[in-house]
């Protein structure tokens, strides 16, 4: 079964303790993205990777950083995660033309205290 | 600067009603996708449209694409509880890698 799987699905934690929310794809796309959703914001991308140690900054980098060191794996580490990163985290993946169907992981829901 | 805004941000509806979201940007896109996201579930992709005007049903789900590849129309008829969820527009840019940029959200709630 196609899928995109995020691990964990909820936190909890403290400030300045460092986490990483792992992703891993089954269908061997080469991109690869991280959002957040903020109620009444959207989705607002964080960071994304075109292919196998091809990463860029989306739209709100700041406070993450990203590794894409094989092909179905993009984890996101928060290295000194703040309140204002909590949030609902999405990973996504698809081929490589915008046309086709961006697969999203259920989510992960973290909130830093 | 959110370059899609959705509107309405919420909708509270009868089952068996007619409703129209919409989404509007100043910007062009080269395709623009709809999803439907549940509780604790991501995005799920529901069409994807190209060409400007261009028209596409998916059974009571009609989604319009604008001439000018500005806007979007999602237009349910006769909706049912089980279209109840958060309707999310999402527009390709032109930018190299082709990037994704989310509307604000429309949650829709259909009762019984």
């Amino acid at each position: 079964e196609a899928q995109v799987t995020q691990n964990p699905r909820y936190l909890i934690t403290v400030t300045g303790k460092k986490l990483t929310v792992t992703c891993s794809q089954n269908m061997n796309h080469e991109y690869m993205s991280w959002y957040r959703q903020d109620p009444g914001l959207g989705l607002r991308q964080i960071y994304y990777s075109m292919n196998v140690e091809v990463t860029d900054k989306g739209d709100v980098p700041e406070g993450y950083k990203v590794s894409r060191k094989e092909k179905r794996n993009f984890p996101l580490i928060l290295e000194s995660p703040s309140p204002n990163q909590t949030s609902l985290y999405f990973c996504a993946s698809r081929s490589g033309s915008h046309n086709q169907p961006q697969h999203f992981g259920d989510g992960t829901r973290l909130s830093i205290l | 600067t959110q370059l899609l805004e959705q509107s309405p941000q919420f909708l509270s509806i009868q089952e068996g009603e007619n409703l129209t979201v919409y989404c509007n940007s100043s910007s062009v896109f080269s395709s623009l996708q709809w999803y439907r996201q549940e509780p604790g579930e991501g995005p799920v992709l529901l069409v994807t449209v190209v060409t400007g005007g261009e028209v596409k049903k998916l059974k009571r789900l009609t989604f319009q694409f604008g001439d000018a590849r500005k806007d979007s129309s999602l237009h349910i008829t006769a909706a049912q509880p089980g279209d109840t969820g958060l309707y999310l527009c999402a527009g390709a840019q032109d930018t190299g890698f082709q990037k994704l940029v989310f509307g604000t959200g429309t949650r829709l709630l259909v009762s019984p």
